[in-house]
């Protein structure tokens, strides 16, 4: 079983410039996570969908922030315009239901913001 | 906020020894999980224990919760090189999403 895929895997920018991550999930799970994870910290859950609609997005930062799961499967999680304090990794998750199952994550993306 | 908070933050100890890292937590749950994390990867789901349960093992990996504390623990019994790691306890609780600890920095050495 494939799991979940991520790219791009490394990105620098600089200040004010915007960046895209993409997320495809487990074939079948519904939910989709996004966290954000800072050097030295554990995973802060950024926004939760559930097939294409928004669970939980609580957490993000929605001035800058944005992300979209069209059709159900694929994500997209957006920085617009970039802070330096966005330097971290983006990690991307998924579960079979909801938030009580288990959460299979991918590789993340390093975002470094210069 | 992160409700989990780990004890220690990190710990060093020699291949063969166990190693016992500690979560607690804030507010109510109905489950606590724990991760693993290799330098540069992403996180990997080692164990899930219910709030109704009390102990639960998994191979090497010892997991109990004490709900009345609110606390967790993890034991690795006779560590190795390659369980060299951070460790996240991460509760769940009503329909959000897992809240993460800080972790905890283990380091076996062979």
């Amino acid at each position: 079983e494939a799991g979940v895929a991520q790219s791009p895997r490394y990105k620098i920018i600089e200040k004010r410039q915007s960046v895209a991550f993409w997320c495809n999930p487990i074939s079948g799970h519904a939910t989709l996570y996004w966290y954000q994870q800072i050097l030295g910290q554990g995973p802060k859950l950024l926004i939760q969908f559930q097939n294409n609609g928004v669970v939980d997005d609580s957490q993000l930062p929605k001035d800058r922030f944005s992300a979209e799961r069209l059709k159900g499967v694929d994500s997209t999680l957006k920085i617009q315009p970039a802070k330096l304090e966005d330097s971290a990794v983006y990690l991307c998750a998924s579960s079979l239901g909801g938030a009580r199952e288990t959460q299979y994550f991918g590789p993340g993306t390093r975002l470094l913001v210069l | 906020s992160q409700q989990g908070e780990e004890d220690p933050q990190a710990l060093s100890i020699q291949e063969g020894e166990n190693a016992t890292m500690n979560c607690s937590y804030k507010t109510s749950i109905n489950n606590l999980q724990w991760y693993r994390q290799n330098s540069g990867r992403g996180l990997v789901h080692l164990i899930l224990i219910r709030s109704n349960e009390r102990e639960k093992h998994s191979g090497r990996l010892r997991v109990t919760l004490d709900t009345s504390k609110k606390s967790s623990s993890l034991l690795i019994t006779a560590s190795r090189a390659a369980d060299t790691a951070s460790y996240f306890c991460a509760t769940e609780a009503g329909r959000r999403a897992l809240t993460f600890g800080s972790g905890t920095r283990l380091q076996v050495q062979p």
